[in-house]
């Protein structure tokens, strides 16, 4: 069992570009999140989903986006990249019952 | 977003120690959740609180749901080498969101 994937596991981008970060869980859990991580600041939430077709705004929403088609993949996607996304982002998923979130190992980004 | 103060940032021990750190939040939560997360890899969940007063171990971690559900501290009795890595707390709201402490950074010298 992998439990949750990510990748890339790092890019380095040009301001502008487009970018997916995929996720990928094998639990069959029925909800799923992306949160950043940079420095001093611990994790923030970016975007959650409670279930397959539906999402929500977290923390610090603001340039990215998210879809839910089935249950099992979360891609998180930056539109038009600038530095400041520049960071460590992570996915993560939960039981809906259960509330404890299991974490994948990670996507570094550097926007340039 | 919500702010949790965890403390202290960074700890210096001796193979052996105890240690304990702990977090403290202006809000109230529902659930306290201890993560360890270590050089290039993701948190990986360590305990999980789910009621005021509740005190949980897992082998040599101990971790404490506040009576006033805005505080948490977690315990590491007897600490290993491989207990180096930053620790996280998280509340959970009732509205299902997690927030995250700025972390401890653990050193452990053997």
């Amino acid at each position: 069992i992998a439990g949750i994937t990510q990748a890339p596991t790092s890019q380095i981008l040009a301001a502008g570009r487009r970018m997916t970060l995929r996720c990928t869980q094998d639990m069959r859990h029925n909800a799923m999140y992306w949160y950043r991580q940079d420095l001093g600041l611990g994790l923030r939430l970016i975007h959650y989903s409670n279930t397959a077709g539906t999402t929500g705004k977290g923390e610090v929403p603001d340039g990215y986006s998210v879809s839910r088609a089935n249950t099992d993949d979360f891609p998180l996607t930056l539109a038009s990249a600038v530095p400041s996304q520049t960071s460590v982002y992570f996915c993560a998923s939960s039981d809906w019952n259960n509330n404890e979130q299991f974490f994948g190992p990670g996507t570094r980004l550097t926007v340039l | 977003g919500q702010q949790l103060n965890q403390s202290p940032q960074s700890m210096f021990i001796q193979e052996g120690e105890d240690v304990s750190m702990n977090c403290t939040s202006s809000s109230i939560f529902n659930t306290w959740l201890w993560y360890k997360q270590d050089p290039g890899e993701g948190p990986v969940l360590l305990i999980a609180l789910y009621k005021a007063g509740e005190l949980t171990s897992n082998g040599r971690l101990t971790a404490q749901f506040g009576i006033t559900r805005k505080d948490s501290f977690l315990n590491i009795s007897a600490s290993i080498p491989s207990d180096v890595g930053i620790y996280f707390c998280a509340g959970l709201t009732g509205a299902n969101n997690l927030f995250f402490g700025t972390g401890t950074r653990l050193t452990v010298i053997p």
